[in-house]
């Protein structure tokens, strides 16, 4: 079992629809979980940064993490064309200083 | 200043070739990474320094030797490399914080790439 599981893809949504991204995670240990979004050749830019269980809410992004079942989501509300990238997830034991454990990424596309 | 910046963005080089990739960050952060990205996979972590101090070797090959001249800058020298090692190349770099300092901004901050090319 790999240590981070994200949804493969890819995904293609019309604009306006409300996307849900998904991964599961085998280490309890993990504390730390964010979300990147990369455009293509491009390096990936941190979208939503999270501590512990909980929600997080950034304009029409919400990221939410459940510890006790190992999930985590990243919501994005009225999506748009510019939102078309890869959206990988990724954990550490740690706030720094470690080692950012991937998911393999998943390619939406937001068709006008 | 949130930014992280790498150089060259793209390097053709040659198998028998020596070269170096550059990164500089002014956060006042004290981790900087390495990582590799080959086409459609997510990034793969090489090297973490930690207050200037190499703390993280993923096994990597010793074609690939870092270096954290100060706490604003990374190199990767490069030598002898092989044309499976062509790929994005990223810089990344971050701040630990605790709960006190507060966590509204964190996370691994990453540059732009060098795209390497091995002929």
């Amino acid at each position: 079992q790999k240590e981070v599981e994200q949804d493969p893809g890819p995904l293609s949504v019309p604009e306006g629809a409300i996307v849900s991204l998904n991964c599961t995670y085998s280490n309890s240990a993990f504390q730390y979980f964010m979300w990147y979004r990369q455009y293509s050749r491009k390096g990936p830019e941190l979208l939503m940064y999270t501590y512990s269980s909980g929600n997080k809410e950034d304009g029409r992004f919400t990221a939410q993490v459940d510890k006790s079942s190992k999930y985590i989501s990243l919501f994005i509300r009225d999506s748009q064309p510019s939102d078309s990238a890869t959206y990988l997830c990724a954990m550490s034991l740690t706030g720094a200083n470690s080692k950012l454990t991937f998911g393999k990424g998943i390619t939406l596309s937001v068709r006008p | 200043d949130t930014e992280v910046t790498q150089t060259p963005k793209h390097l053709v080089m040659g198998m028998t070739n020596k070269k170096s990739l550059k990164c500089e960050q002014h956060m006042g952060h004290r981790a900087m990474y390495w990582y590799k990205q080959k086409a459609k996979k997510p990034p793969e972590l090489m090297f973490v320094y930690s207050y200037e101090k190499l703390s993280i070797n993923e096994s990597v090959p010793s074609r690939f030797s870092p270096e954290c001249p100060n706490s604003s800058l990374l190199n990767l020298h490069l030598h002898a490399l092989q044309p499976e090692d062509s790929a994005l190349y990223l810089c990344a770099s971050s701040q630990e914080r605790n709960r006190r300092q507060g966590l509204g901004v964190g996370g691994y901050t990453f540059g732009s790439g060098t795209r390497l090319t091995v002929v």
